[in-house]
């Protein structure tokens, strides 16, 4: 049962332009998401989160999007670069569950000039 | 230092042998943890280190058997496993309470024969 679901393995995008990335989940008690990039031979690294309180949160070229009706999240980065080119992780987790993170399948970006 | 390293990068086992994964941490986080992540799937939790006692144990198998000496140090006591047991482990670390900002370890792929 994956209650993290990221429905796009791969997505290709030029530089400069805008990468959408998605994740949808099932899980109603999930109160905190959360977005990793791994390039390869590498652990994954956090890139921004966001509570269910909210509704938007941005750090520089990245935005994450939630939209708690639709149980769905996106990773939003612009404008992309070549150095974004990596697999990307969205999790999630539950309150009164702080150290258990659902990982989604990951999808890879790959930015290109 | 912001680094979790893991040792070794590679390792190949029979089924009858002994080894041990080790992962180290110099951030003074008091929370450590082992993912498994098979190809093309999410990390999946296994254990979490609190303030050197065991906190959660995700049913793994006793095969599996985790050990934490000190708060910088974490390991992973491998016994008799299955090739379904090949994969990457990954090793974790966070402040307490700051469970979205795992910092991984770039991971041991490891591969039963």
């Amino acid at each position: 049962d994956q209650q993290v679901k990221q429905n796009s393995p791969s997505l290709s995008v030029q530089e400069g332009r805008i990468s959408i990335l998605n994740c949808d989940y099932t899980n109603s008690m999930f109160d905190y998401f959360l977005w990793y990039k791994k390039y390869p031979a590498e652990g994954p690294t956090f890139l921004i989160s966001i509570s269910s309180i909210k509704d938007k949160n941005e750090d520089g070229r990245f935005t994450v999007f939630l939209n708690k009706s639709a149980k769905h999240l996106s990773l939003h980065i612009v404008p992309s670069q070549p150095g974004d080119s990596a697999v990307y992780f969205c999790a999630a987790s539950a309150h009164g569950t702080a150290s258990k993170l659902t990982f989604g399948t990951g999808t890879r970006l790959q930015v290109t000039l | 230092d912001t680094e979790v390293t893991q040792t070794p990068k590679h390792l190949v086992m029979g089924m009858t042998n002994k080894k041990s994964l080790k992962c180290e941490q110099h951030m003074g986080h008091r929370a450590m943890y082992w993912y498994k992540q098979k190809a093309k799937k999410p990390p999946e939790l296994m254990f979490v280190y609190s303030y050197e006692k065991l906190s959660i144990n995700e049913s793994v198998p006793s095969r599996f058997s985790p050990e934490c000496p000190n708060s910088s140090l974490l390991n992973l006591h491998l016994h008799a496993l299955q090739p379904e047991d090949s994969a990457l482990y990954l090793c974790a670390s966070s402040q307490e309470g700051s469970y979205e900002k795992l910092f991984f370890g770039s991971g041991t792929q490891l591969s039963v024969l």
